[in-house]
């Protein structure tokens, strides 16, 4: 069993929709928590990062961490075609590693 | 700030050729990461370095070597490649402190026939 599972997709929804992107994971020790955006043929870039359960908002994203289902998700409203990207989770149960899931590439339709 | 760079962008290498990834950061972080991307997938963890002169194995280090020998370098050997070796390789590195966020090199496309 992998230690972080991600539905790679694809995902396709019209602009305006909302999305919920989700990864499972079996290490209880995970404490910290991520989710890159990495578009077409460039490095992933940090969206998001929280620490421990419960929900962080940033403008159209919403994180949530359920620590007790081991369950992590990332939510997009009002999505838009520049949010057309592959994005990954990832976490870590101490500082140095983080383990990422395989990515879910998702595109928005104008 | 350049951040992480990369250099080659891309290379096609023959079988059993060898060549190293330069990577450098001018963030002087002492954490950097080597990840290798085969399509539709996620990062896969080759080393990693908590700083100059200490390196140590991730999840997929077999054919590959590294060194770091200052805070701002960190090159990935390739030894004798194989086709099986062919994929996009990123270099990160983060500092010391919390969220501990990794910040991403744009990657070398490397191609082994």
């Amino acid at each position: 069993q992998k230690e972080v599972e991600q539905d790679p997709g694809p995902l396709s929804v019209p602009e305006g929709a909302i999305v919920s992107l989700n990864c499972t994971y079996s290490n209880s020790a995970f404490q910290y928590f991520m989710w890159y955006r990495q578009y077409s043929r460039k490095g992933p870039e940090l969206l998001m990062y929280t620490y421990s359960s419960g929900n962080k908002e940033d403008g159209r994203f919403t994180a949530q961490v359920d620590k007790s289902s081991k369950y992590i998700s990332l939510f997009i409203r009002d999505s838009q075609p520049s949010d057309s990207a592959t994005y990954l989770c990832a976490m870590s149960g101490g500082a140095q590693k983080l383990v990422f899931g395989q990515g879910t590439r998702l595109t928005i339709n104008p | 700030n350049a951040g992480v760079t990369q250099t080659p962008k891309f290379r096609i290498l023959k079988i059993g050729q060898s060549m190293t990834l330069q990577c450098t950061q001018d963030m002087n972080h002492n954490y950097m990461y080597w990840y290798r991307q085969d399509p539709g997938m996620g990062l896969k963890l080759i080393y990693y370095s908590v700083g100059a002169g200490i390196t140590d194995k991730g999840e997929v280090p077999n054919g590959y070597n590294v060194s770091r020998s200052t805070t701002e370098d960190f090159p990935l050997r390739l030894e004798l490649a194989a086709p099986s070796q062919t994929s996009v390789y990123f270099c990160a590195s983060r500092a010391g402190q919390f969220p501990y966020e990794q910040y991403f090199g744009p990657g070398t496309r490397l191609t082994v026939t």
